[in-house]
């Protein structure tokens, strides 16, 4: 079965910290795709990033970075120098892979709030 | 880009009624699209896979004849809450995967249900 961790339900920073929402999954599957979601409070699912499970590479996006470790199933998200605007509810999601259909699993959540 | 538009985005019904919400592909065909709900504070569930011109798939503990899903174009599904109660206030968001793309989903942008 599939599943999605994440365990910080939220986090409060000051402006210009770095911070790190941790995600683990777990999968019996052998491909599949990881996924970061923002969302602010009006409600709509802002994609941030797209792994496949054979792409182990990290990967730097402006102040976004992502930790992918196949060895301890987690895929990690960090901000630098957080923003106030960073302030949001993101998710983790796992999607399967296989045949023709893209069900997505999503952690619970970690709410990120970003002092000025 | 891809543009996955839901109607309404908020929505306050009597208790008892019906009411029906829209996700429409706007310049893609789509014959698998997804239903999520979100209680306050917690995470998106899948409810149910929407198969065009079949009959929808849903998860264990969804109520299939309360929820009633009906994908009768490649580019449209529809959710229709039946009977709503309080306990049906929720966001509700769906996804749709394009027609030939396997690695491609793209997310609505959520409708807000209240119940009174």
């Amino acid at each position: 079965a599939q599943k999605v961790t994440q365990a910080q339900t939220e986090i409060s920073v000051v402006e210009k910290e770095d911070v790190t929402l941790d995600c683990v999954y777990e999968t019996r599957d052998t491909t599949y795709y990881l996924f970061w979601y923002k969302q602010p409070p009006s409600g709509e699912l802002v994609f941030l990033i797209r792994r496949n499970s054979f792409d182990e590479q990290n990967e730097i996006s402006g102040r976004y970075s992502w930790n992918f470790q196949k060895s301890t199933s987690s895929f990690n998200f960090t901000i630098t120098a957080s923003q106030v605007v960073d302030s949001a509810v993101y998710f983790c999601a796992l999607s399967e892979a296989y045949g023709n259909f893209n069900k997505f699993y999503f952690g619970s959540g970690t709410k990120l709030n970003v002092k000025p | 880009g891809a543009v996955v538009s839901q109607h309404p985005s908020r929505v306050i019904c009597k208790s008892g009624t019906s009411v029906k919400i829209e996700c429409r592909s706007l310049d893609f065909q789509a014959t698998t699209m997804f239903w999520y709900r979100q209680f306050p504070k917690q995470s998106l569930m899948l409810m149910a896979t929407s198969n065009e011109g079949s009959k929808a798939t849903y998860e264990q503990g969804v109520e299939k004849d309360k929820f009633l899903i009906n994908h009768a174009s490649l580019t449209l599904s529809t959710l229709t809450v039946t009977s709503a109660h309080p306990e049906d206030s929720s966001f509700y968001i769906c996804s749709a995967k394009p027609v030939g793309d396997i690695n491609t989903i793209y997310f609505g942008e959520g409708s807000w249900l209240t119940v009174v």
